[in-house]
């Protein structure tokens, strides 16, 4: 099984900087015949469903702000938002999709407002 | 605009069968070259994917659910649904269905609000 584990459990960043989202997965999810890295990332505000973020780690679903980015390759991966805004306050999951039929999510980031 | 809504009982007594349906709306299951997929979540915790179905019957189940997980997809009714047997407590959570991105098996694009499932005598 590919475990996937996330850092920090939580962060509380000022409106308008940086914040940095690590993702860590046990074995590399680079699928070395397309050169893609078989990962997402998905936002989950208070009492509604998760939001797809981005995918093959660095593609950036449609409507998604571009101050969303991922970056990252085999098994070391982040998610940065370059500058908070209010309504970024929310827990962030990264899944692995490489290991059919299991794909697993990270355990979430919390990110709140310093 | 897609939107994908789930339907079934909110209580289950245990060992009985889980069963939800997911409706879809604004768009065809069989039309696209997505997956559809069902995720739980437990109240404070996080995300589990149970499994996915294509329009053409073709499943991909969470070995570790494999032997309780049934995924069916009724393409005249544009719904898809989700069966699981022999519920426990740990079953109890919030089921999500879903759309994923096309030709990608489990990375979810669309999603339904969810519904609380509650395994309990």
């Amino acid at each position: 099984d590919i475990v996937m584990t996330q850092s920090p459990d939580s962060l509380a960043v000022s409106l308008g900087e940086r914040a940095t989202i690590n993702c860590k997965s046990s074995q590399s999810v680079l699928y070395s015949s397309n050169n893609k890295n078989y990962l997402a990332w998905y936002q989950q505000k208070p009492g509604q469903p998760p939001k797809l973020l981005i995918y093959w780690a660095s593609t950036r679903e449609s409507g998604v702000p571009d101050r969303f980015s991922g970056s990252g390759s085999g098994t070391d991966f982040t998610l940065t938002i370059s500058s908070l805004q209010a309504e970024d306050v929310a827990v962030y999951y990264c899944q692995q999709y490489y290991s059919t039929p299991l794909f697993t999510f990270g355990p979430g980031t919390k990110v709140d407002i310093k | 605009q897609l939107q994908l809504q789930e339907s079934g009982p909110g209580l289950v007594k245990p060992p009985e069968t889980l069963s939800l349906t997911c409706t879809v709306s604004g768009g065809s299951i069989s039309s696209s070259s997505s997956y559809w997929g069902w995720i739980r979540q437990p109240p404070g915790k996080g995300l589990e994917w149970i499994g996915s179905i294509y329009y053409s019957g073709s499943t991909y189940y969470n070995p570790s659910l494999k032997s309780r997980v049934t995924i069916s997809v009724d393409t005249s009714k544009n719904q898809f649904s989700l069966k699981l047997s022999s519920v426990t407590a740990a079953d109890t959570a919030v089921y999500y269905c879903a759309k994923t991105v096309p030709q990608i098996i489990a990375v979810a694009a669309n999603w339904g609000q969810g519904t609380l499932v509650t395994v309990s005598s």
